[in-house]
């Protein structure tokens, strides 16, 4: 069976400041997709990144980076320099590789930037 | 990019009635379509997969006479609430799986938000 944790539910922090969202996943499967995506309160989700299992490379996307460690089951998203508008719920999330292969969510991170 | 159009965004109904929540794949074919629904501050959870011109299946624990699933062409995917109670007042989401077997995604709709009166 698969599993997110993201053991954190609520962050909060001031403007500028950098925030980790750790995501910790099972799984017995050898290649899979992880994924992260934000909910903002409108409810549509937003897809931030998609990460195969056999590429390790961490990630960076403007103020974004992903930390992929193998070793210890996680995909850390952090945000550099928070802004207001990031605040939203962030999800990891974990499938199989192939077609048809359902997402398995975490709980989600409610992540509050204030000014 | 794939767009999934999601109708109607918010539907408002009187308890014993039927609603009809709309997923369609506007540029491309969906051979499955995946149903979610979110119940305030928590996670999405699977209802059912469908896969176009089959039954859909379901996961564990959802009724699968309560909540209908319609697959019946590539660009559309149905989901009929039925005999609607307060209770399956919810956020209902769908998602069409995108690409190919080495580069395949997940295109979400823009959610339904069903309030039961």
């Amino acid at each position: 069976a698969q599993k997110v944790t993201q053991a954190q539910t609520e962050i909060s922090v001031v403007e500028k400041e950098d925030v980790t969202l750790d995501c910790v996943y099972e799984t017995r499967d050898t290649t899979y997709y992880l994924f992260w995506y934000k909910q903002p309160p409108s409810g549509e989700l937003v897809f931030l990144i998609r990460r195969n299992s056999f590429d390790e490379q961490n990630e960076i996307s403007g103020r974004y980076s992903w930390n992929f460690q193998k070793s210890t089951s996680s995909f850390n998203f952090t945000i550099t320099a928070s802004q207001v508008v990031d605040s939203a719920v962030y999800f990891c999330a974990l499938s199989r590789t192939g077609a048809n292969s359902k997402l398995t969510f975490g709980k989600g991170i409610t992540l509050s930037v204030r000014p | 990019g794939a767009v999934v159009s999601q109708h109607p965004s918010r539907v408002i109904c009187k308890s014993g009635t039927s609603v009809k929540i709309e997923c369609r794949s506007l540029d491309f074919q969906a051979t499955t379509m995946f149903w979610y629904r979110q119940f305030p501050k928590q996670s999405l959870m699977l209802m059912a997969t469908s896969n176009e011109g089959s039954k859909a299946t379901y996961e564990q624990g959802v009724e699968k006479d309560k909540f209908l699933i319609n697959h019946a062409s590539l660009t559309l995917s149905t989901l009929t609430v039925t005999s609607a109670h307060p209770e399956d007042s919810s956020f209902y989401i769908c998602s069409a799986g995108t690409g190919t077997l080495t580069n395949y995604g997940y295109t979400f709709g823009s959610g339904t938000r069903l309030t039961v009166v």
